[in-house]
């Protein structure tokens, strides 16, 4: 069965400090990974998508992830924070084939002026 | 621009009452998922569509029910809404096993 534990449900930094956001998978099979982003009262678009090619994935907005089989994660980084960036992120996990996605419980970023 | 649509935004309706939630995708699109959120929680399947005609129940028990007549139309149905009812639902689509679109998501309150 796949899942997916995002660590810390609320995270700050300061504008132009490193955003780091953590996710761990669980997956019986090699996974497709993603991280989508919910603005407040929207629905969640897609930030970017691992699936078995580079490992490092660009993203949009500056964002990037890193997969990393040993570690089973998929952190995904900025190296500096603006305040549009202020919103909650999900990490999810599909198994290859299986066609539906597990999402994690979301992380809210607050970024500080 | 959406490529899909959610209607309502919001609503607020009174327990026992029937309503339909309304979603729309124009990708053409094969599949589709509805999504109950709630504040902290994961995000739950609740239903979901692989075509016309085909419709499954998702991961988490619920006793709203869904149509697929048309391919770009996947409306959710309350019988008889109650408080606990009380979420937000997104509906998304897809081509492939690969990312979601979602709409902006509905609103519901049940009072």
């Amino acid at each position: 069965a796949q899942s997916v534990t995002q660590l810390g449900s609320h995270v700050s930094v300061s504008e132009g400090a490193l955003v780091l956001l953590r996710c761990n998978y669980s997956s019986s099979v090699p996974p497709y990974l993603f991280w989508y982003v919910q603005y407040p009262n929207q629905g969640l678009q897609l930030l970017l998508k691992y699936t078995s090619a580079a490992t490092l994935v660009k993203g949009i907005n500056g964002f990037e992830a890193e997969f990393k089989k040993s570690e089973t994660s998929f952190h995904l980084t900025k190296p500096s924070a603006h305040m549009s960036d202020a919103a909650e992120y999900f990490c999810a996990v599909s198994e290859t084939g299986y066609q539906k996605v597990t999402f994690g419980t979301g992380t809210k970023l607050q970024v500080i002026p | 621009e959406a490529d899909i649509y959610q209607t309502p935004r919001y609503l607020v309706i009174g327990t026992g009452k029937k309503i339909t939630l309304e979603c729309s995708q124009t990708m053409g699109h094969d599949k589709m998922y509805w999504y109950q959120q709630d504040p902290g929680m994961e995000l739950h399947l609740i239903h979901y569509s692989y075509g016309v005609n085909s419709t499954e129940k998702g991961d988490l028990s619920s006793e709203s029910t869904v149509s697929r007549i048309r391919t770009e139309h996947f409306p959710l149905t309350l019988e008889s809404a109650r408080p606990s009812h009380t979420s937000q639902y997104l509906c998304a689509s897809s081509e492939y096993e690969e990312s979601y679109t979602f709409g902006s998501g509905t609103r519901l309150t049940v009072v």
